[in-house]
Order: structure tokens, then C-alpha cells, then sequence
């Protein structure tokens, strides 16, 4: 267990409906990333934020997909309109900035479309 | 835009060899160079990291070796174990923004 917690493990979900993720940090890190991994591949930046302050999304970013943070503690990601391409594996990830340089992942969400 | 490449995409290798995972990166302002490994059904875990004032960093049977002209690092597994066994990600950040990781590499480790 890294400390870093995601729910819920796993979501079947059908097109076209919204899903929304949670993740809570490591209580004293202040960056919270979130990361896609589909099967084979390495996790891919979606977004990250400093406290409450979402600073870069990434262009797999798409209209449909949007992240909170609202008190600098838990984050949530939400999906709109699911796709069965957007099936995989969201992975959260925390950091201590200029305190420890290590990333700490949950161990993520799989979702599937169907 | 893949700013961090890896190979293979996949490594056999006898128990007791030696297992060795190339990544090469694009971005010059990357200050950051870990290695993550990953079971299945888990997160990811960092396993050992490097920054570019150093050309090597050993943490007992794990090496990176880190070549900053040619912006390259790679990954030596010394007396590799089937419970090395994983998939293996290199990854690079500048200033803890938006790490960017390699595509992988799932070693296997045969007894």
C-alpha cells in the first residue's frame, strides 16, 4: 500500500454514460497527477495539480474528460458521454514537491465500455 | 509526441543474467530520470532515479547509467531473479511537471 488510494478498482460502464473516479493522496503531498494506461503500454499524462490549482492538461485531455480538486486534498475525474476508447486503466499518482521526488501511484481505476 | 522512447518492448532473460532496458528522451530541460516497476494489477513503484550530475547510480543489484550527450539512460539488472519479473518503466520530468514515461518494457525472468 502506497498511501495513495483510488476508487473504485474497477467500473464497467455502457457508451454514452458518465463516470466520475476518485483519488485520495498522501495527506501532506501538494501534486496530484492523473495518468491513462491501456494494456501494454506506458501510464500517459492527463493533468496534475499544485494544491487546488490544475496547471497543465494534456491534449488527450478532451472536452469530455475533467478533473477537481477543490480543497488541495482528494481529486476527481470525471468522463462524460463515455467511449469504448476511453477504456483503461486511470492511474493517480502524488508528489511532496522539494520534499521527495517520488511519485507515489494508486493503484487505479480500470474501466471498461461496453 | 513520445518524448521518452524504450526497448525492447520485451526482454526474456535466464535467471542470473543480466537484464538491460534502454530509454532515450527528447526534451533537454528533463532534470528527473526514474525507473518504475510495475506488477500486474498494481500501480507502478519507483525503483531507483537518477539526475543528470552523475553518470551512474547503483542501488544493490540495480544500475542506471545515464549518458547526457546522447540524452540516453538505461537500466542494468544485475543477476536477475524471476521475481524480477514485471513490466519495466523508464520516465523523465522536468521540475516535477508532467512526468513523461517510456512505453514500457516486460521483463521476464526465466528460472
Amino acid at each position: 500500500d502506497t498511501g495513495v488510494s483510488q476508487d473504485p478498482r474497477h467500473k464497467i460502464t455502457k457508451r454514452g454514460q458518465n463516470v466520475t473516479f476518485r483519488c485520495d493522496p498522501i495527506s501532506e503531498h501538494n501534486r496530484l497527477y492523473w495518468y491513462r494506461q491501456t494494456l501494454g503500454q506506458g501510464p500517459e499524462f492527463l493533468t496534475y495539480f499544485q494544491n487546488e490549482a490544475q496547471l497543465e492538461k494534456s491534449r488527450l485531455l478532451s472536452d469530455r474528460f475533467s478533473a477537481e480538486r477543490p480543497k488541495g486534498s482528494f481529486s476527481t475525474l470525471e468522463i462524460q458521454r463515455t467511449e469504448q476508447g476511453d477504456s483503461a486503466m486511470y492511474l493517480c499518482a502524488s508528489i511532496r514537491v522539494g520534499m521527495n521526488t517520488e511519485a507515489f501511484f494508486g493503484q487505479g481505476t480500470r474501466l471498461t465500455v461496453v | 509526441q513520445q518524448q521518452v522512447k524504450q526497448s525492447p518492448q520485451s526482454l526474456i532473460v535466464q535467471k542470473g543474467g543480466i537484464s538491460i532496458i534502454n530509454c532515450a528522451y527528447e526534451n533537454t530541460a528533463f532534470d528527473y530520470f526514474p525507473w518504475y516497476q510495475q506488477f500486474p494489477g498494481k500501480g507502478p513503484a519507483l525503483l531507483i532515479a537518477i539526475r543528470p550530475d552523475v553518470s551512474e547510480k547503483k542501488e544493490g543489484r540495480f544500475t542506471i547509467s545515464f549518458n547526457k550527450s546522447a540524452k540516453q539512460f538505461s537500466l542494468h539488472i544485475m543477476d536477475s531473479q524471476p521475481g524480477d519479473s514485471a513490466t519495466y518503466f523508464c520516465a523523465a520530468s522536468n521540475n516535477n511537471n508532467d512526468m513523461r514515461f517510456g512505453a514500457g518494457t516486460r521483463l521476464t525472468v526465466k528460472p
